[in-house]
């Protein structure tokens, strides 16, 4: 079954305490990409890879780390956590059109509290 | 990044009515993707449209690209109760590959 898995699915934390969220799709995409979603503020791209060894920021980088060493998997990273990381993360892969990115298939979330 | 406008922010109808949501950028938009998201669910694409002027249909949804290709519409005909969720618009950067999404419009249907 073609799918995007994310790891945890519920996560809670304390402030400063590293933490990284697995990301994996078995559709031989080459586009992966890491959202952020709160109330009000739809989704927010944090960074995105074209490809292996290929990554680059979003809109919210700050604060996150990534890499694509394969294919399959996009880790996101957070060094140093802080309160106001507290939100729904999506991760999503597709194929990528040259020129625009295709449907987006999207990993069923992982909802992070910091304390 | 570039900016994708997206309302209302939130609708609220009765089933049968029918709903609009609209997204515009300042910019040309190489495409528009628009995704639905059940409340507690994740994103699932709907449709893309890549041309100008382009428009789609999926049983009661249209979708709508402009001819200048900077703004897009879903239109849902006789709503009813499965339809409640957001909503989301999403198109490319022009300077990158980054995927910029509309802040999403929540719709709700009421029997």
């Amino acid at each position: 079954e073609a799918q995007v898995t994310q790891n945890p699915r519920y996560l809670i934390t304390v402030t400063g305490k590293k933490l990284t969220v697995t990301c994996s799709q078995n559709m031989n995409h080459e586009y992966m990409s890491w959202y952020r979603q709160d109330p009000g503020l739809g989704l927010r791209q944090i960074y995105y890879s074209m490809n292996v060894e290929v990554t680059d920021k979003g809109d919210v980088p700050e604060g996150y780390k990534v890499s694509r060493k394969e294919k399959r998997n996009f880790p996101l990273i957070l060094e140093s956590p802080s309160p106001n990381q507290t939100s729904l993360y999506f991760c999503a892969s597709s194929l990528f059109r040259g020129t625009y990115t295709d449907t987006q298939y999207f990993g069923p979330g992982t909802r992070l509290t910091v304390l | 990044g570039q900016q994708v406008m997206q309302i209302p922010q939130y609708q609220h109808v009765q089933e049968g009515e029918d709903f609009t949501t609209y997204c515009n950028s300042s910019t040309t938009l190489s495409n528009i993707q628009w995704y639905k998201q059940r409340p507690g669910g994740h994103p699932v694409f709907l449709i893309q449209l890549v041309k100008s002027g382009e428009v789609k249909k999926q049983k009661r949804l249209t979708f709508q690209f402009g001819e200048a290709k900077k703004n897009s519409s879903l239109h849902i005909t006789a709503t009813q109760t499965t339809d409640v969720g957001t909503y989301f618009c999403a198109a490319n950067s022009n300077s990158g590959y980054a995927l910029n999404f509309g802040k999403g419009t929540s719709l709700l249907v009421t029997p």
